[in-house]
């Protein structure tokens, strides 16, 4: 199906486990997101990706590892997961057309670390 | 003081009223603005975006922008009880990637 889907849709893990969370878009959009959502904050940007090979930080990226090596797909890794990254994640894709910034999002990913 | 403001809400509005929502933010580059609509346990969905002062209608939904005031709303009219959910705002600032959200106001539709 077209649009953008997460895997899994719900984890839970250990504290200092290794958790990988996926993303897969089928627009062939040039930017990919990474937020959390946490009651109280809202969304928060952990990393982004403008094309294949090029990611940035966001707001929140430590803890987190990602990685573009094809357009359709924008993994993020927690490299020792921490009770403090218990939260809704959630992936996000636009287009790449100068001046426009809609982004569209997945179904998230409910992760719980215990 | 947050980029992006919003009341949490709830904001709670009969069956067939106008719900108005508003969004305060700081940044004065800012040029996109978006919101999008979050059902409990769902993702957002965008339902409009504005980028000129004014006001844009999409349905019943019309979003304001005031630059100058540094303020955007949205009215939705004729509310419908499935019109119930968490209006989140979304800001961009020029020149950058990052669209910053606030923490979105809670929408209750009295039938």
């Amino acid at each position: 199906d077209a649009g953008i889907t997460q895997s899994p849709r719900y984890k839970i893990t250990e504290t200092g486990r290794q958790v990988t969370l996926m993303c897969h878009q089928t627009w062939s959009h040039s930017y990919m997101f990474w937020y959390r959502q946490d009651l109280g904050h809202g969304l928060r940007l952990i990393y982004y990706s403008a094309a294949a090979d090029i990611t940035d930080k966001g707001e929140v990226p430590d803890g987190y590892v990602v990685s573009r090596s094809k357009t359709e797909n924008f993994p993020l890794t927690l490299e020792s997961a921490t009770r403090s990254q218990t939260s809704v994640y959630f992936c996000a894709s636009r287009g790449g057309l100068a001046g426009t910034y809609e982004q569209y999002f997945g179904p998230g990913t409910r992760l719980t670390v215990t | 003081q947050k980029e992006v403001e919003q009341n949490s809400g709830p904001l709670s509005v009969p069956e067939g009223a106008i719900a108005s929502l508003n969004c305060t933010y700081s940044d004065r580059v800012s040029q996109s603005f978006f919101w999008y609509r979050q059902y409990s346990g769902k993702s957002p969905e965008l339902i409009m975006s504005i980028y000129s002062n004014g006001d844009k209608e999409d349905g019943r939904f019309t979003a304001q922008l005031n630059k100058a005031s540094q303020y955007v709303s949205l009215l939705i009219r004729d509310s419908q009880p499935s019109d119930s959910a968490t209006y989140l705002c979304a800001v961009n600032s020029g020149g950058y990637q990052k669209v910053t959200f606030g923490t979105g106001t809670k929408l209750q539709v009295i039938p």
